[in-house]
């Protein structure tokens, strides 16, 4: 399977702090997309990250990638409860399917 | 741009009966399209790819006879749910490609009762 591996599966954490999710996938990519879904809703595009880049930022967001370990984190930095959430990476690999290949998630509850 | 919909948002059908899932991309064309479930708590996993015109693909484990996907034209894509039980329960997420980028629709529950 391709699918890629997020940690933690859930996090908690007071308005205002950051939280850090991980993400590790196990094939080479061409990029890295971090998405957003609420309870029971589609999926959001955050941001994109090209294999060729270590890190990019997007607001209040901060994406790193690191291809030789094969692995990525998504910060968000002073959380709010709007930001509760589940977060998923996708990976775009750089052979075989040309669909996006989905981590196992990260539920984020965000405590005001 | 880039608007994708999806018909209907949320379905419950008896057991035994066919459900059919619309999925438009509204301001543009699709050649390529997936589709993905998503079960309760767990991630997306693709189940076909389908090209305009051509026959879909089927990801191991998803039954070909069971979910039939007609990807007539450029803007729009079905898959039906033959049969369904309840253990078809699931979320229903297409994703037409347009130049290398996959946009999402905003998926469809189905519960199968």
């Amino acid at each position: 399977s391709q699918q890629g591996e997020e940690d933690p599966q859930a996090l908690s954490i007071q308005e205002g702090e950051n939280a850090t999710m991980n993400c590790s996938y196990k094939t080479s990519i061409n990029n890295l997309q971090w998405y957003r879904q609420n309870s029971g809703r589609g999926l959001v595009h955050l941001i994109l990250i090209r294999s060729n880049e270590r890190e990019k930022h997007s607001g209040r967001l901060r994406v790193t990638l690191d291809t030789s370990k094969k692995s990525s984190s998504l910060l968000i930095t002073a959380s709010r409860a709007a930001d509760t959430a589940s977060y998923f990476c996708a990976t775009d690999p750089k052979t075989g399917a040309n669909n996006l290949f989905f981590g196992t998630g990260t539920r984020l509850t965000v405590i005001p | 741009g880039a608007v994708v919909s999806q018909h209907p948002s949320w379905v419950i059908c008896k057991s035994g009966t066919s459900v059919k899932i619309e999925c438009r991309s509204l301001d543009f064309q699709a050649t390529t399209m997936f589709w993905y479930r998503q079960f309760p708590k767990q991630s997306l996993m693709l189940m076909a790819t389908s090209n305009e015109g051509s026959k879909a693909t089927y990801e191991q484990g998803v039954e070909k006879d069971k979910f039939l996907i007609n990807h007539a034209s450029l803007t729009l894509s079905t898959l039906t749910v033959t049969s369904a039980h309840p253990e078809d329960s699931s979320f229903y997420i297409c994703s037409p490609l347009r130049r290398e980028t996959q946009y999402f629709g905003p998926g469809t529950r189905l519960l199968v009762l």
